[in-house]
């Protein structure tokens, strides 16, 4: 069936290094690829998202990229700091009712 | 409260209890969603409704009855429950699930379900 593969599970940066957090989806009719931030004990919230038309897309010190042909989109943090400090889901959807969601990835920024 | 919201925001019960959880979103959206959040696992997709209307049913077990009686509240019923349904349900909302412009779902602060 359609799944969303995540990694890292874990990931530890030193504040002020980059995250990058990579997925691949299976549905090939996926066309739009949300991050979702859930901070601890709090509830997830999107991010950033992408649609299947851009290869990437930039929001301040967050941004994404797209490659279709791999079925594969990645979530690029520069600059962390404390407060990026969460679980980060990445999900695919093809465009109705189901979002699939990948495994989360728990980011410690060290300060 | 604005958003989605949640009651009881904690749950525990025996395997024999029945009991339900309750959602309301307050934005006006036409979609709305169970999640379960199990610890290290993706989340799960449990059922969809769109405008009142079960359009996903994630091959849910009985034990987990959904119930929407209109596009702003939206119920689990629980019963028979088992262990490993122990977990943190999640409900959201969405505008409109067949419009492009508006895929972003909207999640209220879940119900942690302890099933003893």
């Amino acid at each position: 069936g359609e799944n969303v593969e995540q990694h890292p599970s874990t990931l530890s940066v030193q504040e002020g290094d980059s995250a990058v957090i990579k997925c691949t989806y299976s549905d090939s009719a996926s066309n739009y690829f949300p991050w979702y931030k859930q901070e601890l004990g709090k509830r997830p919230q999107l991010i950033i998202d992408i649609r299947s038309n851009v290869g990437e897309k930039k929001d301040q010190r967050i941004a994404v990229t797209l490659n279709k042909t791999a079925k594969h989109f990645s979530l690029h943090i520069t600059e962390t700091q404390p407060e990026d400090s969460a679980v980060y889901f990445c999900a695919s959807n093809t465009g109705g009712f189901k979002t699939i969601f990948g495994a989360g990835t728990r980011l410690f920024v060290k300060a | 409260e604005t958003g989605v919201t949640q009651t009881p925001r904690h749950l525990v019960m025996g395997m024999t209890n029945k009991k339900s959880l309750k959602c309301e979103q307050h934005l006006g959206h036409n979609a709305m969603y169970w999640y379960k959040q199990s610890a290290k696992k993706p989340l799960e997709l449990m059922f969809v409704y769109n405008f009142k209307e079960q359009t996903e049913n994630n091959s849910v077990p009985s034990r987990f009855s959904p119930e929407c009686p209109n596009s702003s509240h939206l119920f689990l019923h629980l019963h028979t429950l088992q262990p490993e349904d122990s977990a943190l349900y999640l409900c959201a909302s969405s505008q409109d699930p067949l419009d492009a412009t508006s895929y972003e779902q909207y999640f209220g602060p879940g119900t942690r379900l302890t099933v003893t």
